[in-house]
């Protein structure tokens, strides 16, 4: 079992639909959680990072942390053509420093 | 500013050669990263370098590869006698002290 674990999909909505992508992971000492897009044949991008239980937004996007759940998940509101990549999750058992565990990530199709 | 920067972009090497990959982080990040990713999966940590202090190389799959970032600012990832399991993209990142990493664009390796 990988300690990041994400549904691989493809996940397909219509354009303007909420996209919600979820992980998992089976470390309990992790302390900080990301979301990574990456585009085909490109390098990952960091698009949300989120360090405490609860919701955090930023224009579209939302991530949700519950610790006790071991759980993370990203919402895309109002879903763009240009949404469409694989997200990929990491957590990190630090807060200042140290590696990220990545999960294989979850594509996304945003269909006009 | 600029980003990372990484390379050759592209590298084609026979079995059995030697290879260099360079990264050259953002201007005044202390942290660096080196992540193998191979097709329809997320990053795997490689090693991870605090200023020129190699932290962690944990992830280094072999005695091949070495890492080293001598004055801790540019880092080269040398690969030993290249096997084709060694084909994938080499991912750089770094961070200030923060765990959030920006990557650059990689280095595809191809071992034929």
């Amino acid at each position: 079992q990988k300690e990041v674990e994400q549904n691989s999909g493809p996940l397909s909505v219509p354009e303007g639909a909420i996209a919600s992508l979820n992980c998992t992971y089976s470390d309990r000492g992790s302390q900080s959680f990301f979301w990574y897009r990456q585009y085909s044949g490109k390098s990952p991008e960091l698009i949300m990072f989120i360090y405490s239980n609860g919701d955090k937004e930023d224009g579209r996007f939302t991530a949700q942390l519950n610790k006790a759940s071991q759980y993370v998940s990203l919402l895309i509101r109002d879903s763009q053509p240009s949404d469409s990549a694989t997200y990929l999750c990491a957590v990190n058992k630090d807060t200042n420093a140290g590696k990220s565990t990545f999960g294989d990530g979850t594509t996304l199709t945003v269909k006009p | 500013g600029a980003g990372v920067s990484q390379s050759p972009r592209y590298k084609v090497a026979k079995r059995g050669q030697d290879v260099a990959l360079r990264c050259d982080p953002i201007s005044g990040h202390v942290s660096l990263f080196w992540y193998q990713q191979a097709l329809g999966q997320g990053p795997e940590f490689l090693t991870y370098f605090q200023n020129e202090a190699q932290l962690d190389k944990s992830g280094l799959p072999s005695d091949r590869f070495f890492a080293e970032r001598p004055e801790g600012s540019v880092s080269t990832l040398k690969i030993q006698r290249t096997q084709q399991e060694d084909s994938a993209v080499y991912l750089c990142a770094s961070s200030f002290f923060d765990p959030e990493q920006y990557f650059g664009p990689g280095t595809r390796l191809t071992v034929t």
